[in-house]
């Protein structure tokens, strides 16, 4: 079965203390993983893909295939980062994907 | 970035009646649009994958006679909530991939609609 797990619903840190949110996902293929983040009152939005091996706004994932973990982290914690993160699963490949959600990560950033 | 826009962004609707839910992609084109469910606290679930020009595609356990789509246009997708009863309360959103020019692993979200049956 196709499922992305997220074990914590929150997470409180202090500014300027690291930060990793956990993902894993259980897919039997080469599934594409990505983090969506909802601020506050905004849509959601795509923060990161693991194909593109980048870091935005100092997050950085990667997939650890062995362990089926796509974990975020960024070193130091700002608070605008305080939102709602999902980790989310592609299964297949194409423009017609569809994306398979965890449960979410509210991230608490305090001064 | 592109732009997915739903209305309305809030509906209540008494018990019985029908309520249609817009998503429309305002600057691409969109071959397949994604409908969600999302209850409080919790994730998103995939409803259904909605192509245009064909019938939509529904996740096992939702009902296509209850939750309508049609998807007429490569900009807009319609959910049509049938008969709507108090447990259909929910939020809903959309989202959109690009069918050309952009990443094609990137799916673009709309607001939302709160829909409210009572």
């Amino acid at each position: 079965a196709q499922r992305v797990t997220q074990p914590e619903k929150l997470l409180s840190v202090f500014k300027g203390a690291p930060v990793e949110l956990k993902c894993n996902y259980s897919y039997s293929g080469s599934p594409e993983l990505f983090w969506y983040v909802q601020y506050s009152r905004q849509r959601l939005q795509l923060l990161l893909r693991h194909i593109s091996r980048e870091s935005i706004k100092g997050f950085t994932a990667d997939l650890n295939k062995g362990e089926t973990s796509f974990h975020l982290k960024k070193p130091f914690a700002q608070e605008e980062d305080s939102a709602m993160y999902y980790c989310a699963l592609s299964p297949y490949g194409g423009a017609t994907n569809k994306l398979i959600f965890g449960t979410g990560t509210l991230l608490a950033v305090q001064p | 970035g592109a732009v997915v826009s739903q209305h309305p962004s809030r509906v209540i609707c008494k018990s019985g009646t029908s309520v249609k839910i817009e998503c429309r992609s305002l600057d691409f084109q969109a071959t397949t649009m994604f409908w969600y469910r999302q209850f409080p606290k919790q994730s998103l679930m995939l409803m259904a994958t909605s192509n245009e020009g064909s019938k939509a595609t529904y996740e096992q356990g939702v009902e296509k006679d209850k939750f309508l789509i049609n998807h007429a246009s490569l900009t807009l997708s319609t959910l049509t909530v049938t008969s709507a009863h108090p447990e259909d309360s929910s939020f809903y959103i959309c989202s959109a991939r690009p069918s050309r020019g952009h990443t094609n692993t990137e799916a673009f979200f709309g607001q939302g609609t709160r829909l409210t049956v009572v």
